[in-house]
């Protein structure tokens, strides 16, 4: 069925690295741009960062600009977010969701995972 | 960056009423080009991810209830309940995609049974 199925959370110190990777399958994967939004315990949601489709744009917002990269493998249907020199700020669950529409992207989420959890304290 | 406002904080609606959610945008989220008012609204329970409900501020997603409705234009927007059900206890979020890329989550209100 269509789905995402994000991996690669854990507990991690502070100034220390980690990946996340999102899963997809049921859609044509290649053909949307994705995002990671975040949600720190008891808080609200952050959108993070999107990936054109194809790979060829990508944003961030501007608390994690610097510090963390989206990328993408259309063979494999997996989305990834590498995130360096974590903050104990970053701590949250992080989603990765696809964009309503394959092109242009709109920035609204249609499909979200079901999230992993990045923990960042010493 | 535009800043998304929900009112109440939190709301308890009998089964059966009506639940009204309000949410304002710092700046209008009206694209005059196309007419459309570039908001979304998501739906959160407990312990699962968002659920897109309404987009362009009117347009349900398939599936949704037709117990859930968006309305409003430029800066003040509202998601009613029609009809209360026990499985709508959830915290709702709007969002503006408007200005892109720094797109914004409103702060949630949390939907209660009373």
């Amino acid at each position: 069925q269509v789905q995402l199925v994000e991996s690669g959370g854990g507990v991690v110190q502070p100034g220390r690295s980690l990946r996340l990777s999102c899963a997809a399958s049921g859609f044509t994967f290649s053909s949307y741009g994705m995002h990671w939004v975040r949600q720190a315990p008891g808080k609200g949601l952050e959108w993070v960062a999107v990936i054109w489709y194809d790979g060829s744009n990508k944003y961030y917002a501007d608390s994690v600009k610097g510090r963390f990269t989206i990328s993408r493998d259309n063979s494999k249907n997996t989305l990834y977010l590498q995130m360096n020199s974590l903050r104990a700020e970053d701590t949250a669950v992080y989603y990765c969701a696809r964009d309503s529409q394959t092109t242009p992207a709109l920035w609204y989420f249609d499909l979200w995972g079901r999230g992993t959890l990045v923990t960042v304290s010493s | 960056d535009i800043v998304m406002t929900q009112s109440p904080d939190s709301l308890a609606v009998s089964l059966g009423e009506r639940a009204t959610i309000n949410c304002k945008s710092s700046q209008s989220v009206l694209y005059s080009s196309n007419n459309k008012n570039y908001l979304a609204w998501y739906q959160q329970k407990p312990g699962q991810p968002p659920k897109l409900l309404i987009y362009w501020a009117s347009t349900r997603e398939s599936g949704v209830p037709d117990r859930f409705s968006g309305s409003g234009s430029g800066t003040d927007f509202t998601l009613t309940i029609s009809s209360l059900q026990a499985e709508d206890v959830a915290v709702y979020y709007c969002q503006q995609y408007y200005s892109t890329p720094q797109v914004t989550f409103g702060p949630g209100t949390k939907v209660d049974i009373k």
